[in-house]
């Protein structure tokens, strides 16, 4: 089953206007981890934010972290159509015994027109 | 510095048929992931090594799917037989460690198609 969930589900924006994508998720966490993935590159990690850490920010991209509401915000600044791509939250869960695995949501699907 | 491989890039076959899977981690990288994604979905882990030792398969239908990292490096995923739903794209991924922390690092994928 998915510990995060993404919204919107679809996000078409013009090029130069920014881009919010939402992360939900459902149990206690450590981390949470943004990746993006297109058919150039494949899936790639963006950024990862801590539990302790309430924001987080790496060139345009900026990670916001609200633990009390299990939630989590990307933001774009400034996109680029380069930007189009799925970007998808993840988050260690338990797997069983001392095991953790990665677990992502569905993703947001971001089209960035020109 | 190369990243993941994996091969082959596509793989078309029919149903009930063998089908494998290889991928190459990045050099030095102990931890090693195979995930399957469907259309529209996010990732979902099948198996972790640690080394060559598979120490997270709970997620692994082992029914049909084997995997193998004999000398903990390069590793290959089997399916036998194919079943329809088994179309997708399987993940490799590999990582300094097992720690929650850790970048994971994702090769191209591998799209299977069963006819």
């Amino acid at each position: 089953s998915q510990q995060g969930e993404e919204d919107p589900q679809a996000l078409s924006i013009q090029e130069g206007e920014n881009a919010t994508m939402n992360c939900s998720y459902k149990t206690s966490i450590n981390n949470l981890q943004w990746y993006r993935q297109n058919s150039g590159r494949g899936l790639v990690h963006l950024i990862l934010i801590r539990s302790n850490e309430r924001e987080k920010h790496s060139g345009r991209l900026r990670v916001t972290l609200d633990t009390s509401k299990k939630s989590s915000s990307l933001l774009i600044t400034a996109s680029r159509a380069a930007d189009t791509a799925s970007y998808f939250c993840a988050s260690p869960r338990v797997s069983g015994g001392s095991n953790y695995k990665l677990t992502f949501g569905k993703g947001t699907l971001l089209t960035v027109n020109p | 510095e190369a990243g993941v491989v994996q091969s082959p890039r596509y793989k078309i076959i029919e149903k009930k048929q063998p089908v494998a899977f290889w991928c190459n981690p990045i050099s030095g990288h102990n931890t090693l992931y195979w995930y399957l994604q469907n259309l529209g979905q996010g990732p979902e882990l099948l198996i972790r090594y640690e080394n060559e030792e598979a120490v997270d398969d709970s997620q692994l239908p082992k029914d049909r799917f084997s995997a193998e990292r004999l000398k903990g490096v390069d590793s290959t995923l089997k399916i036998q037989p194919a079943e329809l739903g088994d179309s997708a794209v399987y993940l490799c991924a590999s990582s300094a460690s097992g720690y929650t922390y850790n970048e994971q690092f994702f090769g191209p994928g591998t799209r299977l198609t069963v006819l």
